[in-house]
Protein backbone atom coordinates (compact mmCIF):
# COMPACT_ATOMS: atom_id res chain seq x y z
CA UNK A 1 0.00 0.00 0.00
CA UNK A 2 1.36 3.58 -0.95
CA UNK A 3 -0.71 5.34 1.61
CA UNK A 4 -3.13 6.67 -0.94
CA UNK A 5 -6.40 5.64 -1.71
CA UNK A 6 -9.02 6.77 -3.77
CA UNK A 7 -12.68 6.11 -4.18
CA UNK A 8 -14.53 4.35 -6.53
CA UNK A 9 -12.37 2.38 -8.03
CA UNK A 10 -14.76 2.08 -10.86
CA UNK A 11 -17.12 4.31 -12.49
CA UNK A 12 -19.47 4.22 -15.12
CA UNK A 13 -21.52 7.37 -15.94
CA UNK A 14 -23.68 8.96 -18.48
CA UNK A 15 -22.53 11.94 -20.39
CA UNK A 16 -25.39 13.79 -18.04
CA UNK A 17 -24.51 12.37 -15.03
CA UNK A 18 -22.64 14.40 -12.57
CA UNK A 19 -20.23 12.32 -10.38
CA UNK A 20 -16.69 13.23 -7.94
CA UNK A 21 -13.75 11.05 -7.46
CA UNK A 22 -11.88 11.23 -4.36
CA UNK A 23 -8.21 10.63 -2.80
CA UNK A 24 -7.18 10.91 0.06
CA UNK A 25 -3.27 10.42 1.33
CA UNK A 26 -2.13 9.19 4.93
CA UNK A 27 1.52 10.19 4.20
CA UNK A 28 1.23 14.29 5.62
CA UNK A 29 2.50 15.28 2.28
CA UNK A 30 1.67 18.97 1.10
CA UNK A 31 0.97 18.23 -2.62
CA UNK A 32 -1.46 16.42 -4.31
CA UNK A 33 -2.26 15.76 -8.01
CA UNK A 34 -4.86 14.46 -10.55
CA UNK A 35 -3.21 12.32 -13.67
CA UNK A 36 -5.06 10.92 -16.47
CA UNK A 37 -4.11 7.66 -18.10
CA UNK A 38 -5.44 6.46 -21.62
CA UNK A 39 -4.27 3.11 -22.96
CA UNK A 40 -0.52 3.68 -25.03
CA UNK A 41 -0.41 6.79 -23.86
CA UNK A 42 1.81 8.47 -21.80
CA UNK A 43 0.27 10.15 -18.17
CA UNK A 44 -0.84 13.23 -18.29
CA UNK A 45 -0.77 16.05 -15.76
CA UNK A 46 -4.34 17.11 -15.01
CA UNK A 47 -4.12 19.50 -11.90
CA UNK A 48 -1.45 19.98 -9.05
CA UNK A 49 -2.26 21.26 -5.30
CA UNK A 50 -0.15 22.98 -2.98
CA UNK A 51 -1.22 23.10 0.40
CA UNK A 52 -4.60 23.25 -0.77
CA UNK A 53 -3.71 25.75 -3.65
CA UNK A 54 -4.03 25.04 -7.29
CA UNK A 55 -0.88 25.78 -8.77
CA UNK A 56 -0.86 24.01 -12.03
CA UNK A 57 -4.12 23.84 -14.38
CA UNK A 58 -2.86 22.10 -17.51
CA UNK A 59 -5.36 23.12 -20.00
CA UNK A 60 -7.92 20.61 -18.63
CA UNK A 61 -11.73 21.25 -20.13
CA UNK A 62 -14.01 22.65 -17.77
CA UNK A 63 -16.00 19.99 -17.54
CA UNK A 64 -13.18 18.73 -14.99
CA UNK A 65 -13.43 20.84 -11.67
CA UNK A 66 -11.08 19.60 -8.81
CA UNK A 67 -11.20 20.25 -5.04
CA UNK A 68 -8.68 20.14 -2.37
CA UNK A 69 -10.19 20.99 1.16
CA UNK A 70 -7.42 20.23 2.92
CA UNK A 71 -4.22 18.66 2.06
CA UNK A 72 -5.37 15.01 2.83
CA UNK A 73 -7.77 15.17 0.42
CA UNK A 74 -8.66 16.04 -3.31
CA UNK A 75 -12.08 15.67 -5.34
CA UNK A 76 -12.47 15.79 -9.49
CA UNK A 77 -15.85 16.76 -9.96
CA UNK A 78 -17.14 15.42 -13.20
CA UNK A 79 -20.32 16.48 -15.27
CA UNK A 80 -21.32 16.26 -18.91
CA UNK A 81 -18.72 13.83 -19.61
CA UNK A 82 -17.86 13.04 -23.57
CA UNK A 83 -16.77 9.36 -24.05
CA UNK A 84 -13.10 10.41 -24.91
CA UNK A 85 -12.90 11.05 -21.04
CA UNK A 86 -12.67 7.77 -20.46
CA UNK A 87 -9.72 6.40 -18.94
CA UNK A 88 -7.78 5.75 -15.74
CA UNK A 89 -7.53 9.00 -13.38
CA UNK A 90 -4.73 8.36 -10.94
CA UNK A 91 -4.12 10.72 -7.94
CA UNK A 92 -0.65 11.00 -6.55
CA UNK A 93 0.96 12.89 -3.62
CA UNK A 94 4.68 14.04 -2.78
CA UNK A 95 5.78 15.81 0.12
CA UNK A 96 5.84 19.02 -1.73
CA UNK A 97 5.83 20.45 -5.20
CA UNK A 98 9.71 20.55 -4.79
CA UNK A 99 10.24 16.83 -4.46
CA UNK A 100 10.85 14.37 -7.13
CA UNK A 101 9.09 11.10 -5.46
CA UNK A 102 5.36 10.88 -6.38
CA UNK A 103 3.16 8.22 -4.55
CA UNK A 104 -0.01 7.07 -6.87
CA UNK A 105 -3.28 5.56 -5.46
CA UNK A 106 -4.40 3.07 -7.26
CA UNK A 107 -7.04 4.54 -9.87
CA UNK A 108 -10.61 4.91 -10.54
CA UNK A 109 -11.35 3.27 -13.72
CA UNK A 110 -13.93 6.08 -15.38
CA UNK A 111 -16.12 5.08 -18.50
CA UNK A 112 -18.50 7.42 -20.07
CA UNK A 113 -21.45 5.90 -22.03
CA UNK B 1 8.58 21.10 -24.32
CA UNK B 2 10.27 17.54 -23.28
CA UNK B 3 8.97 14.88 -25.40
CA UNK B 4 9.95 11.32 -24.21
CA UNK B 5 10.04 7.91 -26.12
CA UNK B 6 10.09 4.83 -24.62
CA UNK B 7 10.83 1.47 -26.17
CA UNK B 8 9.46 -1.68 -26.98
CA UNK B 9 5.74 -1.08 -25.86
CA UNK B 10 5.52 -5.10 -25.46
CA UNK B 11 8.50 -7.32 -24.16
CA UNK B 12 7.91 -11.24 -23.37
CA UNK B 13 11.16 -13.34 -21.76
CA UNK B 14 11.44 -16.13 -20.79
CA UNK B 15 11.58 -16.55 -16.25
CA UNK B 16 15.54 -16.10 -15.67
CA UNK B 17 16.38 -13.83 -18.92
CA UNK B 18 16.83 -10.16 -18.84
CA UNK B 19 14.64 -7.38 -20.19
CA UNK B 20 15.87 -3.88 -21.05
CA UNK B 21 13.83 -1.18 -22.04
CA UNK B 22 14.93 1.88 -23.43
CA UNK B 23 13.85 5.88 -23.44
CA UNK B 24 15.23 8.73 -25.00
CA UNK B 25 14.96 12.47 -23.67
CA UNK B 26 14.77 15.24 -26.05
CA UNK B 27 15.44 18.52 -23.44
CA UNK B 28 19.20 18.50 -22.12
CA UNK B 29 18.27 20.10 -19.17
CA UNK B 30 16.45 17.40 -17.29
CA UNK B 31 18.31 16.32 -14.87
CA UNK B 32 15.67 12.88 -12.76
CA UNK B 33 14.91 10.46 -14.43
CA UNK B 34 12.93 7.81 -12.69
CA UNK B 35 11.23 4.07 -13.15
CA UNK B 36 7.64 3.59 -12.16
CA UNK B 37 6.44 -0.35 -12.31
CA UNK B 38 2.49 -0.70 -12.28
CA UNK B 39 0.73 -3.89 -11.68
CA UNK B 40 -2.31 -5.13 -12.71
CA UNK B 41 -4.90 -3.02 -10.86
CA UNK B 42 -2.64 -0.54 -8.84
CA UNK B 43 -0.89 2.90 -9.44
CA UNK B 44 2.58 3.11 -10.53
CA UNK B 45 5.36 2.40 -7.90
CA UNK B 46 8.41 4.32 -8.06
CA UNK B 47 11.40 1.27 -8.24
CA UNK B 48 14.27 3.61 -9.48
CA UNK B 49 15.52 6.39 -10.34
CA UNK B 50 19.17 8.51 -11.48
CA UNK B 51 20.16 11.40 -11.58
CA UNK B 52 22.03 13.01 -14.25
CA UNK B 53 25.37 13.37 -12.65
CA UNK B 54 25.50 9.15 -12.47
CA UNK B 55 26.00 7.05 -14.53
CA UNK B 56 24.61 3.71 -13.33
CA UNK B 57 22.64 3.13 -10.35
CA UNK B 58 21.98 -0.95 -9.11
CA UNK B 59 19.37 -2.13 -6.82
CA UNK B 60 19.54 -5.68 -6.74
CA UNK B 61 18.26 -7.20 -9.64
CA UNK B 62 17.11 -3.79 -11.37
CA UNK B 63 19.62 -1.32 -12.44
CA UNK B 64 19.33 2.03 -14.98
CA UNK B 65 21.86 3.28 -16.77
CA UNK B 66 21.91 7.17 -17.97
CA UNK B 67 23.96 8.10 -21.42
CA UNK B 68 23.70 12.09 -21.08
CA UNK B 69 25.45 12.85 -24.24
CA UNK B 70 23.13 10.60 -26.50
CA UNK B 71 20.01 11.74 -24.19
CA UNK B 72 19.19 8.51 -23.15
CA UNK B 73 18.21 5.86 -20.29
CA UNK B 74 17.81 2.19 -20.03
CA UNK B 75 16.13 0.01 -17.45
CA UNK B 76 17.89 -3.80 -16.84
CA UNK B 77 16.00 -6.47 -15.09
CA UNK B 78 18.27 -9.49 -14.42
CA UNK B 79 17.28 -13.01 -12.94
CA UNK B 80 13.55 -11.97 -13.95
CA UNK B 81 10.84 -13.97 -12.41
CA UNK B 82 6.98 -13.54 -13.36
CA UNK B 83 6.41 -11.06 -10.85
CA UNK B 84 8.21 -8.79 -12.51
CA UNK B 85 5.19 -8.93 -15.09
CA UNK B 86 3.68 -5.34 -15.06
CA UNK B 87 3.56 -1.90 -17.03
CA UNK B 88 6.81 -0.07 -17.10
CA UNK B 89 7.26 3.62 -17.42
CA UNK B 90 9.92 5.99 -17.66
CA UNK B 91 10.38 9.71 -16.89
CA UNK B 92 12.35 12.60 -17.06
CA UNK B 93 11.86 15.71 -15.23
CA UNK B 94 14.10 19.22 -15.97
CA UNK B 95 15.43 20.44 -12.84
CA UNK B 96 13.64 24.03 -12.65
CA UNK B 97 10.24 22.51 -12.85
CA UNK B 98 9.93 21.01 -9.25
CA UNK B 99 7.37 18.38 -9.75
CA UNK B 100 6.32 18.36 -13.64
CA UNK B 101 7.18 14.67 -14.89
CA UNK B 102 7.21 14.08 -18.36
CA UNK B 103 6.18 10.32 -18.65
CA UNK B 104 6.83 7.63 -21.12
CA UNK B 105 4.27 5.38 -23.15
CA UNK B 106 5.23 2.39 -21.08
CA UNK B 107 6.16 -0.73 -21.92
CA UNK B 108 4.34 -4.05 -20.72
CA UNK B 109 6.67 -6.71 -19.63
CA UNK B 110 5.66 -10.15 -19.84
CA UNK B 111 7.35 -13.07 -17.84
CA UNK B 112 6.66 -16.24 -19.25
CA UNK B 113 7.47 -18.96 -16.29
Amino acid sequence: ETGVTQTPRHLVMGMTNKKSLKCEQHLGHNAMYWYKQSAKKPLELMFVYSLEERVENNSVPSRFSPECPNSSHLFLHLHTLQPEDSALYLCASSQDTNSETQYFGPGTRLLVL
Amino acid sequence: GENVEQHPSTLSVQEGDSAVIKCTYSDSASNYFPWYKQELGKGPQLIIDIRSNVGEKKDQRIAVTLNKTAKHFSLHITETQPEDSAVYFCAAKRADSSYKLIFGSGTRLLVRP
